[in-house]
């Protein structure tokens, strides 16, 4: 499986303030997706990023909320913004193997607090 | 919508005992079944997918799938402390893009 990288791995920012999270992959991947994970609870699908397209986002997340960028098959930003202490929570980015199944693997996450 | 269930548990079994993990799925037209384990502090780590036309066993592992009562069991034979993590199961989400639906989770405990 793929190596994924996150940076930062955690942080603690001012509510109002925005935080870009990066995520690598060391191999090209087509699909990428971003998860919200808050304590004590399950994974929640943000959105997700194609190379070459706009991200397609679940209900009850917003491209102004959330912008997501995917330059290339190796790299994606989430940008959290406008940022309030209920945005507190583990951002996960994964992607999906290149087999054309549903497996996916996950980056270590980025621990976020907002106060 | 589809929905995955889980019971969150805590399930506790001794040490060498068999884990039984259940997860029941809404869509009867799921084909791929995927079960993760989670460690307190860590991200999620794939351990199991099967698909609709069987059972698998990978190690102390196994994964079945029940389509009639639409629900998909891990098997955790000899288990071990180290098992000791939130195991989380997924269907495919659907709609092109290869996503996700995941449980909650079950915390399993195993004591010595």
């Amino acid at each position: 499986s793929a190596v994924i990288s996150q940076k930062p791995s955690r942080d603690i920012c001012q509510r109002g303030t925005s935080l870009t999270i990066q995520c690598q992959v060391d191999s090209q991947v087509t699909m990428m997706f971003w998860y919200r994970q808050q304590p004590g609870q399950s994974l929640t699908l943000i959105a997700t990023a194609n190379q070459g397209s706009e991200a397609t986002y679940e209900s009850g997340f917003v491209i102004d909320k959330f912008p997501i960028s995917r330059p290339n098959l190796t790299f994606s930003t989430l940008t959290v913004s406008n940022m309030s202490p209920e945005d507190s929570s583990i951002y996960l980015c994964s992607v999906a193997a290149n087999n054309g199944l549903n497996e996916q693997y996950f980056g270590p996450g980025t621990r976020l607090t907002v106060t | 919508q589809k929905e995955v269930e889980q019971n969150s548990g805590p399930l506790s079994v001794p040490e060498g005992a068999i884990a039984s993990l259940n997860c029941t799925y809404s869509d009867r037209g799921s084909q791929s079944f995927f079960w993760y384990r989670q460690y307190s502090g860590k991200s999620p780590e794939l351990i199991m997918f099967i698909y609709s036309n069987g059972d698998k066993e990978d190690g102390r592992f196994t994964a079945q799938l029940n389509k009639a009562s639409q629900y998909v069991s891990l098997l955790i034979r000899d288990s071990q402390p180290s098992d000791s993590a939130t195991y989380l199961c997924a269907v495919p989400g659907g709609g092109g893009y290869n996503k996700l639906i995941f449980g909650a989770g079950t915390r399993l405990a195993v004591h010595p």
